[in-house]
């Protein structure tokens, strides 16, 4: 069965980059879309955007000058690179499996940006 | 971008009850392009419906879901105790993919 896996820092100063990897077990890469949602706490949903298996992305407008997805297919592992960070990117960060729609979630690793 | 209004904000209801969740959007969405998520508490969402009205697997087919037009419904029949959770619908019709706010469905 597929599973999905964050990691990475869970506090980020502001102004810095946040940095994520999400390592997928029991699968491959391969011929799918590869997702990034944030959820602020008490919040809702938010597609950050997505890569293919030939690193080709899709990043939400609203966050799109500050995102950098890459796809390792040979370690089967995505991340993600958001940059500039403020308060306002505290969430709890999901990678997922498929854009539309998302089929399998990971377990979600809480990022606080925080002096 | 497509705006998904979700209602009530929260549903008060019984196990054994039935609930209905509207999601509606602010321009035109081809219901094959409408999924929808439950989320329990502390836990990952996971999808439920997608298309409008297919059943992800492993979803009982007390869940069901329609479309009308720009209104789509998620209806759960006899509720279940590990039906209380957030819902939300997405849309991805049209780039950038977006999410309702959600329904918190509550024991009353």
């Amino acid at each position: 069965q597929e599973q999905l896996q964050e990691s990475g820092p869970g506090l980020v100063k502001p102004s810095e980059t946040l940095s994520l990897t999400c390592t997928l077990s029991g699968g491959s890469l391969s011929h799918y879309y590869w997702s990034w949602i944030r959820q602020p706490p008490g919040k809702g949903l938010e597609l950050i955007g997505y890569i293919d298996y030939s690193a080709s992305t899709s990043y939400n407008p609203s966050l799109n000058s500050r995102v950098t997805m890459s796809i390792d297919t040979s370690k089967n592992q995505f991340s993600l690179k958001l940059s500039s960070v403020t308060a306002a990117d505290t969430a709890v960060y999901y990678c997922a499996k498929g854009s539309r729609p998302i089929v399998v979630w990971g377990r979600g690793t809480l990022v606080t940006v925080s002096s | 971008e497509i705006v998904l209004t979700q209602s009530p904000g929260t549903l008060s209801l019984s196990p054994g009850e039935g609930a209905t969740l509207s999601c509606r959007a602010s321009q035109s969405l081809s219901s094959s392009f409408l999924a929808w998520y439950q989320q329990r508490p502390g836990q990952a969402p996971r999808l439920l419906m997608f298309g409008s009205s297919d059943r992800a697997p492993g979803i009982p087919d007390r869940f069901s879901g329609s479309a009308s037009g720009i209104v789509f419904t998620l209806t759960i029949s006899r509720l279940e105790p590990e039906d209380f959770a957030v819902y939300y619908c997405q849309q991805y019709g049209r780039s950038p993919y977006t999410f309702g706010q959600g329904t918190k469905l509550e024991i009353k």
